[in-house]
């Protein structure tokens, strides 16, 4: 079975920094695209980044660029999220999804995890 | 960056009705467009990619259509498991936008 869990949320404040991980199992992990994707509380779908099978391609949303980084472990079967400088608007359900290809663009994410929650408050 | 726009933002519709969610880009992407489906408390759940192409196991009420800028997302017969927030994305360039979503609620 595929299956994506999420980890590494936490309450955290403002200007400060976590790791979020997104463990892997049931596919062959370095096949295929990673991405996080986020959702504040009663809010829609964010897309925050994404990076390909061999971390040769990656991007991100102009809301996070320079503060977070994403990369992959593919020995471990791991994705991650490196968020420094974190601010109120960070705060969201951080969900880890899989790509239908290798490739960033032009496919669509087929498995999602069910989300770690960041809370960024003082 | 690309905008995704959908209309409309929420929708009253009784079982066995027919409806049609709009997406809308800022600027062309082809048919790099994809369909979700997200249900209070879970994880988004992948419809359609590529504008047409139904996912495997996602029942045939559900089709889509559009290229260029314009896109839709018809169910032909809503069912009691319809009623859910839809998405449309775009991955023709990163960020891979989303739209702001569309409510699907039980007349």
């Amino acid at each position: 079975e595929v299956q994506l869990v999420e980890s590494g949320g936490g309450l955290v404040q403002p200007g400060r920094s976590l790791r979020l991980s997104c463990a892997a199992s049931g596919f062959t992990f370095d096949d295929y695209a990673m991405y996080w994707v986020r959702q504040a509380p009663g809010k829609g779908l964010e897309w925050v980044s994404g990076i390909n099978w061999n971390s040769g391609t990656i991007g991100y949303a102009d809301s996070v660029k320079g503060r977070f980084t994403i990369s992959r472990d593919n020995a471990k079967n791991c994705l991650y999220l490196q968020m420094n400088s974190l601010r109120a608007e960070d705060m969201a359900l951080y969900y880890c999804a899989k790509g239908s290809s290798g490739s960033v663009s032009y496919y669509y994410m087929d498995v999602w995890g069910k989300g770690t929650t960041v809370t960024v408050s003082s | 960056d690309i905008q995704m726009t959908q209309s409309p933002s929420s929708l009253s519709a009784s079982v066995g009705d027919r409806v049609t969610i709009t997406c809308r880009a800022s600027q062309s992407i082809s048919s790099y467009l994809n369909w979700y489906q997200q249900k209070p408390g879970k994880a988004p759940k992948f419809l359609i990619y590529a504008a047409f192409s139904l996912e495997s196991g996602v029942p045939s009420r559900f089709s889509g259509s559009g290229s260029g800028t314009d896109f839709t997302l018809t169910i032909s017969s809503l069912q009691p498991e319809d009623f859910a927030t839809y998405y449309c994305q775009q991955t023709y360039n990163t960020p891979h936008s989303f739209g702001q979503g569309t409510k699907l609620e039980i007349k």
